[in-house]
């Protein structure tokens, strides 16, 4: 049964700071892996999506990286804004017939101004 | 692109009452539909695999006559909260993957459920 792990479970850190988020899973028979952010009462933005073939991905500001084979994926985070406080949630999705996503706990990110 | 309308966002209805949350893809087909619940300050706990056509696939411990499903269309998923209770209040979140989930998926924007 495939886990996903995600560390710091919240984190709080000033403006400007760079930051890494960690995600980690149990099989790493894993077809791709996706970073969400969802705010308050709110459902789920898409912001990464790395295929098992592929290493990294950035979108702007945000980086993420995957190792399948250690099972483990981070979310980089480049000189954070107060605007960027949200829960950040990975998922990853079996390499199997299944379509079928196993998420993470979560980090609930604060970034004060 | 791929973009997923739930509605409503949100609402309130008394115990015994049944509501019925929908959700759409606009510019894609999602033969499958997933549905959630989330609680206060949890991740996302799989209720159900909607298909097209089909019966829906529960997840262990979810009452299947409690929440119903039906995926009338390729493009049109819902699911209705029976006899709701106080305990049924939740956020209820949908998604679809697109092809297969080998382009990742997409959410709705939830459905904020109290019941009183």
């Amino acid at each position: 049964k495939q886990e996903v792990t995600q560390i710091p479970a919240a984190l709080s850190v000033p403006e400007g700071e760079n930051l890494v988020l960690n995600c980690s899973f149990t099989d790493s028979a894993i077809y791709n892996l996706q970073w969400f952010r969802q705010d308050p009462g709110k459902g789920l933005t898409s912001l990464l999506l790395i295929q098992s073939s592929q290493r990294e991905q950035t979108s702007g500001r945000l980086n993420a990286s995957l190792d399948k084979s250690s099972g483990r994926s981070t979310l980089y985070i480049a000189a954070s804004q107060p605007g960027d406080s949200a829960t950040y949630l990975c998922a990853v999705k079996r390499n199997n017939a299944g379509n079928m996503l196993t998420f993470g706990g979560g980090t609930r990110l604060m970034v004060k101004p | 692109g791929a973009v997923v309308s739930q509605h409503p966002s949100w609402v309130i209805c008394k115990s015994g009452t049944s509501v019925k949350i929908e959700c759409r893809s606009l510019d894609f087909q999602a033969t499958t539909m997933f549905w959630y619940r989330q609680f206060p300050k949890q991740s996302l706990m799989l209720m159900a695999t909607s298909n097209e056509g089909s019966k829906a696939t529960y997840e262990q411990g979810v009452e299947k006559d409690k929440f119903l499903i039906n995926h009338a269309s390729l493009t049109l998923s819902t699911l209705t909260v029976t006899s709701a209770h106080p305990e049924d209040s939740s956020f209820y979140i949908c998604s679809a993957p697109r092809q297969g989930g080998a382009f990742g998926y997409t959410f709705g924007s939830g459905t904020r459920l109290t019941v009183v």
